[in-house]
């Protein structure tokens, strides 16, 4: 079936410092990938919608300069967490539709700012 | 503005029983409605999912009921195990815009062996 990659699974970093999170799609190629945010025990937040070969969509709220959007092929985009701080701690999820199996969800990315 | 509300928030049920999902949504735009399984620290996985033409759809122990009318649908676990235990997610999306999910706030099951 259809398997999204997420990479890595968790990250520890400094306050101040960069994150990259990387979202692939293995056996299909995404035109378009979702970034979500995860709190425990909340349910998911749409951050953005990346296309590939243009700009990211954000939704109201989330700082575009601070998530960096990057979809530079069919079955790649990542998130960079710029000048992290601890209140980013968070679960970062991408998500991508393939055609047979619908909306399939990456394993997500728990990042710790300290 | 929440667009789909999800009940309950969490839920205990017997080995065996039928736990219960409800979902209803406002945005009569949506024509698909997935739900996702969740367990700690790893990313939602498809259960299964409905378009409105049809009122309801099962895949092995799960169960979909739509109500179109009502603007609701539910998720059913026949049988239930103590691996079932997880947070379970309704969605919705409507045509365009790639397949944007709107989730609803969760229901933490826990099957009791």
């Amino acid at each position: 079936g259809a398997v999204v990659s997420q990479h890595p699974s968790r990250v520890i970093c400094k306050s101040g410092t960069s994150v990259k999170i990387e979202c692939r799609s293995l056996d299909f190629q995404a035109t378009t990938m979702f970034w979500y945010r995860q709190f425990p025990k909340q349910s998911l937040m749409l951050m953005a919608t990346s296309n590939e070969g243009s700009k990211a969509t954000y939704e109201q709220g989330v700082e575009k300069d601070k998530f960096l959007i990057n979809h530079a092929s069919l079955t790649l985009s990542t998130l960079t967490v710029t000048s992290a701080h601890p209140e980013d701690s968070s679960f970062y999820i991408c998500s991508a539709r393939s055609r047979r199996q619908g909306v399939v969800f990456g394993s997500g990315t728990q990042l710790s700012v300290l | 503005q929440q667009q789909v509300k999800q009940s309950p928030q969490s839920l205990i049920v017997q080995k065996g029983g039928i736990p219960i999902i409800n979902c209803a949504y406002e945005n009569t735009a949506f024509d698909y409605f997935p739900w996702y399984q969740q367990f700690p620290g790893k990313g939602p996985a498809l259960l299964i999912a409905i378009r409105p033409d049809v009122s309801e759809k099962k895949e092995g122990r799960f169960t979909i009921s739509f109500n179109k009318s009502a603007k609701q649908f539910s998720l059913h676990i026949m049988d239930s195990q103590p691996g079932d235990s997880a947070t379970y997610f309704c969605a919705a999306s409507a045509p365009g815009g790639g397949n944007k999910l709107v989730f609803g706030a969760g229901t933490i099951l826990r099957v009791k062996s």
